[in-house]
């Protein structure tokens, strides 16, 4: 069975601070997927990125970096200058890589980040 | 493109009535996701299928829900009847059903049942 783990129920900064969202997993396929949304206030859940299990490259995109590594089952996610704006719930999930899992996703249980001017 | 529609976007409805939750997926998708958001239970997901046919209804609560897909572009999650707790935002969700590909959500129905 897979599971998310987002250890963090709640964050809080003030802006321009760095902070780290984490997220450990647990699966026994040795190919998977993970991601992270956002969800703002506004409600609605919005696709981050997708990284899958062959390439533990850590990425960057603008403000936002994520960090994986196989050998701690972590995915984690970093935002540097943090922004009012980014203050949103952020989900962490895990996907099988073979057909029969039809796309199903399992989810962590969220961080609320919350940024203050 | 358009995205995931739901509708309606709010519903308020008395205990006992009956509610349908509608979902238009992403055209060419072929999996389709119901889930339901609180903030006791976080996100959990419902049921979801597979070019049209129910693959895991094992998140549905109780025998009051039931969802249907009767073609790829149409879905629906009915409550009959519906109790005070059922009260939640009611996502659904799509996505190419090959393992690795992201699911794109709609925005959500709120429900409120008093």
């Amino acid at each position: 069975a897979q599971k998310v783990t987002q250890a963090q129920t709640e964050i809080s900064v003030v802006e321009k601070e760095d902070v780290t969202l984490d997220c450990v997993y647990e699966t026994r396929d040795t190919t998977y997927y993970l991601f992270w949304y956002k969800q703002p206030p506004s409600g609605e859940l919005v696709f981050l990125i997708r990284r899958n299990s062959f390439d533990e490259q850590n990425e960057i995109s603008g403000r936002y970096s994520w960090n994986f590594q196989k050998s701690t089952s972590s995915f984690n996610f970093t935002i540097t200058a943090s922004q009012v704006v980014d203050s949103a719930v952020y989900f962490c999930a895990l996907s099988e890589a073979k057909w029969t899992s039809y796309g199903k996703l399992t989810f962590g249980q969220g961080t609320i980040l919350t940024v203050h001017p | 493109d358009a995205g995931v529609i739901q509708s309606p976007r709010h519903e308020v409805t008395e205990m006992g009535q009956e509610v349908t939750l509608r979902c238009k997926p992403i055209s060419g998708h072929n999996s389709l996701f119901w889930y339901r958001q609180t903030m006791m239970r976080g996100l959990e997901l419902l049921i979801y299928f597979n070019n049209n046919v129910p693959i895991d209804d094992s998140g549905m609560p109780e025998d009051r829900f039931s969802a249907k897909m009767p073609n790829a572009s149409f879905s629906t999650l009915k409550i009959q009847p519906s109790e005070p707790r059922d009260s939640a935002v009611y996502f659904c969700a799509s996505s190419l059903s090959r393992g690795g590909n992201e699911q794109f959500f709609g925005p959500g129905t709120r429900l409120t049942v008093l």
